[in-house]
């Protein structure tokens, strides 16, 4: 169990670039979930898989981001046109949903901090 | 939909002295609680859980947690704080009566111990 790790830990862009962040979960989780973290803040839902099926999106997440799971394995979260008020810290989990639908506690990465200039 | 609240943005405590952090949920319907853990420079860690089954629970490092359902909470404690549980805290929530599986996050509270 190598736990769940994220690329770049840092990225720096300027407004109006694209920029995408990669997650790999832990080897055999089949849920993966994308969170973002501003200061001050808990984290904050984007979007959830089961395997490489999209099953949430947030509400609050804009047309311009968008993420993908296509072997059920690792997973990218993609932003367009960044804006300034994207800079946070983007962060990746991964679960396994069980017997009984029980989901296992979430295992988090170390993030990705993203800052827009 | 779920959400969580923690009362306090910030709590000050001397070392080796009690501690509670407060977390209140908004739905009556069964869920699933959680209290993560946030070090300097660090990611999430699980601290503990609460599934089903006994309403206090334990968990890593001298924590606990007793869950209430009829006031809705779901209060972190410790009966003595060391310097290294300086930290941030999270409590979250999940829907499983409705497998809604995701987690909702509070703002967290940041837990600060004074010498």
């Amino acid at each position: 169990d190598t736990g769940v790790s994220q690329d770049p830990r840092h990225k720096i862009t300027k407004r109006g670039q694209n920029v995408t962040f990669r997650c790999d979960p832990i080897s055999e989780h089949n849920r993966l979930y994308w969170y973002r973290q501003t200061l001050g803040q808990g984290p904050e839902f984007l979007t959830y898989f089961q395997n490489e099926a999209q099953l949430e999106k947030s509400r609050l997440l804009s047309d311009r981001f968008s993420a993908e799971r296509p072997k059920g394995s690792f997973s990218t979260l993609e932003i367009q046109r960044t804006e300034q008020g994207d800079s946070a810290m983007y962060l990746c989990a991964s679960s396994i949903l069980g017997q009984g639908a029980r989901n296992s506690p979430l295992h988090f990465g170390n993030g990705t901090r993203l800052t827009v200039t | 939909a779920q959400s969580v609240t923690q009362l306090d943005s910030q709590v000050p405590v001397f070392e080796e002295a009690p501690v509670e952090l407060r977390c209140n949920y908004s739905s009556s319907v069964s869920v699933y609680l959680f209290w993560y853990v946030q070090y300097p420079n660090q990611g999430l860690q699980l601290l503990l859980k609460y599934l089903s089954g006994s309403t206090l629970v334990k968990g890593i490092n001298g924590f606990e947690a007793e869950f209430n359902k009829s006031q809705t909470s779901f209060h972190l404690r410790k009966p003595s704080v060391h310097i290294s549980d300086t930290a941030e805290y999270f409590c979250a929530v999940s829907d499983w009566v409705n497998r809604d599986d995701k987690i909702i996050f509070g703002k967290g509270t940041r837990l600060h111990i004074l010498p």
